[in-house]
């Protein structure tokens, strides 16, 4: 069984230049997170997905950042513009509903903005 | 809000036993997590506790004092291999059980 699956892996951009995040979940997995890992730190929550819809984005900063995950399934976390205090890792992660209790992460997309 | 606290840092032989103290304050506990995360890769889940207790996994062991806040993750017969961070994550059950990690404790086995 595939994992979770992000793209890019590494993405290192410009302060105030757009950036996307792609993640495609684990099969039949109804629940989707984005977290944002700084170095050093534990994750933290940036929007949990219920299917498609937004069920928690309280940490999301929607000024500059964007999420959607159209159909339910693949998702995609949009910056612009970007900061120099984006940069860390952006991580996907994904739970079957009844079984939220183990999240199964993707690898991860290192951004660096310079 | 939730505080969640663990060493920064820990060193330890290899073929010994190590201790990873995690405290946390929460106000709707409903579950306490250990994953393991190699530099640069996806944390991986080790552990999952909601009742007192110890949960044993082969080398690796969780116990949860829930009327104390404290959880331990405990590694048996280290390997190099056992070299990561590991994160402990507590779900809150008042905040639509979200996940929320402490900062992680960097374990370093040496031979």
């Amino acid at each position: 069984e595939a994992g979770v699956v992000q793209s890019p892996r590494y993405k290192i951009i410009e302060k105030k230049q757009p950036v996307a995040f792609w993640c495609n979940p684990i099969s039949g997995h109804n629940t989707l997170y984005w977290y944002r890992q700084n170095l050093g730190q534990g994750p933290e929550l940036l929007i949990r997905y219920e299917n498609e819809e937004a069920v928690d984005d309280s940490q999301l900063p929607k000024d500059r950042f964007s999420a959607e995950r159209l159909k339910g399934v693949d998702s995609t976390l949009k910056i612009q513009p970007a900061e120099l205090g984006d940069s860390a890792v952006y991580l996907c992660a994904s739970s079957s509903r009844g079984a939220q209790y183990e999240q199964y992460f993707g690898p991860g997309t290192r951004l660096t903005v310079t | 809000g939730q505080n969640i606290d663990q060493p920064t840092e820990m060193t330890a032989t290899e073929g010994a036993i190590v201790q990873i103290n995690c405290t946390y304050q929460t106000s709707g506990f409903n579950g306490l997590f250990w994953y393991q995360q190699h530099a640069g890769e996806a944390p991986t889940f080790l552990s999952y506790n909601v009742l007192d207790g110890l949960e044993e996994k082969g080398r690796f062991s969780s116990f949860l004092s829930r009327s104390k806040g404290y959880s331990y993750l405990l590694l048996k017969e280290l390997q190099m291999k056992d070299s990561a961070s590991y994160l402990c994550a507590v779900r809150d059950g008042n905040a639509g059980n979200m996940l929320t990690f402490g900062g992680g404790t960097r374990l370093m086995v040496k031979p």
